[in-house]
């Protein structure tokens, strides 16, 4: 089955600064990109997805980058604030009958003011 | 529009003991997902259910069971409860099955602690 891999598992960077978290993926199979963030307390919140065919997608501070061939794929938070603190997990799925999405462990983003 | 609804939020069982936990979907949508979420293991899939029906299942014992109703709320029942089963149990909707990689919505989760 699908494996996904985040690394490093926590990251901490300044107010302002770019934040860049990435995710590996074993099955060359896997078709859709979702990236979540979860506060304390609350359940997981999908902020971007991103398709197998296309290499990058925006949205706002918000970017998504994927590489089919080296099976791994990124999020690039731009302008990072202190809201931006939480744990962010990246996830692949393949489209089919048995699908499902893989979550990879998660990434503590801390901003420090 | 109305977000993903669990209830309750926080639960606290002992061992051998059953639970039953609710999710009410986004409205309009047919498909939900249940996960289970702990710090060693993270997001774990449970089962999918669409139209009533379980469309996939991961891999759990047979004590981990759920069930959809017609209006697309759906329950997940845990039977003789394991120390271990204490975790974060997340439900999910999208629109429609996972097979065509719909997005999928969460809600904020019911704390399991068994005793």
């Amino acid at each position: 089955g699908e494996n996904v891999e985040q690394h490093p598992s926590t990251l901490s960077v300044q107010e302002g600064d770019s934040a860049v978290i990435k995710c590996t993926y074993s099955d060359s199979a896997s078709n859709y990109f979702p990236w979540y963030k979860q506060e304390l307390g609350k359940g997981p919140q999908l902020i971007i997805d991103i398709r197998s065919n296309v290499g990058e997608k925006k949205d706002q501070r918000i970017a998504v980058t994927l590489n089919k061939t080296a099976k791994h794929f990124s999020l690039h938070i731009t302008e990072t604030q202190p809201e931006d603190s939480a744990v962010y997990f990246c996830a692949a799925s393949m489209a089919g009958a048995n699908s499902k999405l893989t979550f990879g462990k998660g990434i503590t983003l801390s901003v420090r003011p | 529009k109305a977000g993903v609804t669990q209830t309750p939020r926080y639960l606290i069982k002992t061992r051998g003991q059953q639970v039953t936990l609710s999710c009410s979907p986004i409205s309009g949508h047919r498909s939900v997902s249940w996960y289970q979420q702990t710090p060693g293991q993270g997001l774990q899939f449970l089962f999918e259910y669409f139209s009533e029906t379980q469309r996939n299942k991961g891999n759990f014992p047979g004590r981990f069971s759920g069930r959809q109703f017609s209006n697309s709320r759906s329950e997940m029942n845990v039977s003789t409860l394991e120390l271990g089963d204490s975790a974060l149990y997340l439900c999910a909707s999208s629109l429609s099955v996972l097979a065509t990689n719909e997005k999928l919505f969460f809600g904020s989760g019911t704390q399991l602690s068994v005793l």
